[in-house]
C-alpha cells in the first residue's frame, strides 16, 4: 500500500510552454500533498504544501504565479510550472501523506528539461 | 533553523557493513528518516526512527540515534550490489504534516 504515481515520468519542452505535472495517491486519500524540486547534485527542497480544497503553501523564494498547485481531489494534485525556463529545468517529487501512518510517501518524481 | 549534514560519498565492499552518518541541527526535530534514491528514480522510505528511541533494527539495517549529539547512522549489514545509491538522511518536526528536510544524500558504492 501507499503508492503515489506521478506523470509525466519525462517531460521535455520549449521555453516559454507550460507544463503540467500530476501527483496521485492511488490506494490511499491524501488531504494534504506536497512538491519538492531536486536540482543535480543537491537535495531535495520543499517547493509548496497543497491542501486539498483549499490554497497551496508556498516555501520563502518560491513563486507561486509561476509554479501552480491545484490539489481538486483527494488523490490527485497538480503542479503546473507556468512560461517555463531552462533555469526551471530539474526533478520535481511530490509526496503524499498518509495520516494514519503519519508519513509521506514519495512519488517517482519527474525530470523536467526545458530548451 | 533547520540543517541536515552527512557526508557525500561512502564505498564498501561486497558483504561488508556500511554506516552511513548524518548530523541535524534543530532539536525539536520528532521524526527522523533514511530514504534510499536510485538512479533516475523516485525515494523510497527505508526506516525511521522517533526522537525518544536510541535504536530501530529492520532485518539488515540498523539506525542508531544520539539524540544529546543530533547524530543519526544507518547501518547496513552484508551490503549487496542492489544497495548502491543515494541514502538521504532527513527530518521532521510533526512527521509527514510537515515539510521534510533532507541532507544532500550520500553516494553508496558497493564494489563486487
Amino acid at each position: 500500500g501507499a503508492v503515489v504515481s506521478q506523470h509525466p515520468s519525462w517531460v521535455i519542452c520549449k521555453s516559454g510552454t507550460s507544463v503540467k505535472i500530476e501527483c496521485r495517491s492511488l490506494d490511499f486519500q491524501a488531504t494534504t500533498m506536497f512538491w519538492y524540486r531536486q536540482f543535480p547534485k543537491q537535495s531535495l527542497m520543499l517547493m509548496a504544501t497543497s491542501n486539498e480544497g483549499s490554497k497551496a503553501t508556498y516555501e520563502q523564494g518560491v513563486e507561486k504565479d509561476k509554479f501552480l498547485i491545484n490539489h481538486a481531489s483527494l488523490t490527485l494534485s497538480t503542479l503546473t510550472v507556468t512560461s517555463a525556463h531552462p533555469e526551471d529545468s530539474s526533478f520535481y517529487i511530490c509526496s503524499a501523506l498518509q495520516s494514519r501512518q503519519e508519513t509521506q510517501y514519495f512519488g517517482p518524481g519527474t525530470r523536467l528539461l526545458v530548451l | 533553523g533547520e540543517d541536515v549534514e552527512q557526508s557525500l560519498f561512502l564505498s564498501v565492499r561486497e558483504g561488508d557493513s556500511s554506516v552511513i552518518n548524518c548530523t541535524y541541527t534543530d532539536s525539536s526535530s520528532t521524526y527522523l528518516y533514511w530514504y534510499k534514491q536510485e538512479p533516475g528514480a523516485g525515494l523510497q522510505l527505508l526506516t525511521y526512527i522517533f526522537s525518544n528511541m536510541d535504536m530501530k533494527q529492520d532485518q539488515r539495517l540498523t539506525v542508531l540515534l544520539n539524540k544529546k549529539d543530533k547524530h543519526l547512522s544507518l547501518r547496513i549489514a552484508d551490503t549487496q550490489t542492489g544497495d548502491s545509491a543515494i541514502y538521504f538522511c532527513a527530518e521532521s518536526f510533526r512527521g509527514g504534516y510537515q515539510k521534510v528536510t533532507f541532507g544532500i544524500g550520500t553516494k553508496l558504492q558497493v564494489i563486487p
